[in-house]
C-alpha cells in the first residue's frame, strides 16, 4: 500500500517547456487534488477531481491542465512553462471532510 | 481575499510548555475545520479536526478549540515536544453540495526548544 506517489521528485524546464506531473493512489479514493505551495503563500489548490473523469478548477488553475483518465491516476500538465509556476507540488487524496492524504511533493524550478 | 488566516508565520516554545497556534476565517458557511501537520521535504498529513457544532475536539497532546461567534479557532499542544517542530496548516470546508475543497491559511511554523 503506497498511498500517494507523485513522478517526477524534482525537475527543471526552461521557460516554454512542457511537462506533466503524475500522481497516483492505491486507495480507491474518488476526490483528487493538485495543489502548489509557495513561500508565504501556504497552500493553493491548482485542479481537483470528484472521481473518474471529472476535472474542476481551484483557486489557481492558469497556466495548467489537468485528466483524470484512470480513478487512481490524476495528472497535472503545463504546457508552456513559465518562471511563476516554480513552486512545489502537492498531490492529495482522500474526502477533504474527512482526511487527505498527501503525496511527497514534486519540487519544479523554471529558469 | 484569504478566506483562512494564520497571521502568525512563527512560533517557538520551549519543551514541555504548551505551544498555541491560531487561524481565523471569514466564510460563516465553513462547518468543519482541521490541521495539518508538515515537515521539510514531505507532504502534509492531517492531525485533527473539528465540526463547527462543536466547541471542543481532543486527540492526546493536541486539542482544537472553536470559537464560532469570533470566527477562530486554535490548536493547542501540551506538552510541547521536539517533533512537534514542523509547519502547522489550518484548513476549513464547506460541506454543502458543490464544495468539495478545502481551504488552507498560509502556515505556521512551529518550532521546539530543547
Amino acid at each position: 500500500n503506497a498511498g500517494v506517489t507523485q513522478t517526477p521528485k524534482f525537475r527543471v524546464l526552461k521557460t516554454g517547456q512542457s511537462m506533466t506531473l503524475l500522481c497516483a493512489q492505491d486507495m480507491n479514493h474518488e476526490y483528487m487534488y493538485w495543489y502548489r505551495q509557495d513561500p508565504g503563500m501556504g497552500l493553493r489548490l491548482i485542479h481537483y477531481s470528484v472521481g473518474e473523469g471529472t476535472t474542476a478548477k481551484g483557486e489557481v488553475p492558469d497556466g495548467y491542465n489537468v485528466s483524470r483518465l484512470k480513478k487512481q491516476n490524476f495528472l497535472l500538465g503545463l504546457e508552456s512553462a513559465a518562471p511563476s509556476q516554480t513552486s512545489v507540488y502537492f498531490c492529495a487524496s482522500g474526502d477533504p471532510a474527512e482526511t487527505q492524504y498527501f503525496g511527497p511533493g514534486t519540487r519544479l524550478l523554471v529558469l | 481575499d484569504q478566506q483562512v488566516k494564520q497571521n502568525s508565520p512563527s512560533l517557538s516554545v520551549q519543551e514541555g510548555r504548551i505551544s498555541i497556534l491560531n487561524c481565523d476565517y471569514t466564510n460563516s458557511m465553513f462547518d468543519y475545520f482541521l490541521w495539518y501537520k508538515k515537515y521539510p521535504a514531505e507532504g502534509p498529513t492531517f492531525l485533527i479536526s473539528i465540526s463547527s457544532i462543536k466547541d471542543k475536539n481532543e486527540d492526546g497532546r493536541f486539542t482544537v478549540f472553536l470559537n464560532k461567534s469570533a470566527k477562530h479557532l486554535s490548536l493547542h499542544i501540551v506538552p510541547s515536544q521536539p517533533g512537534d517542530s514542523a509547519v502547522y496548516f489550518c484548513a476549513a470546508i464547506d460541506l454543502n453540495f458543490g464544495n468539495e475543497k478545502l481551504t488552507f491559511g498560509t502556515g505556521t511554523r512551529l518550532t521546539i526548544i530543547p
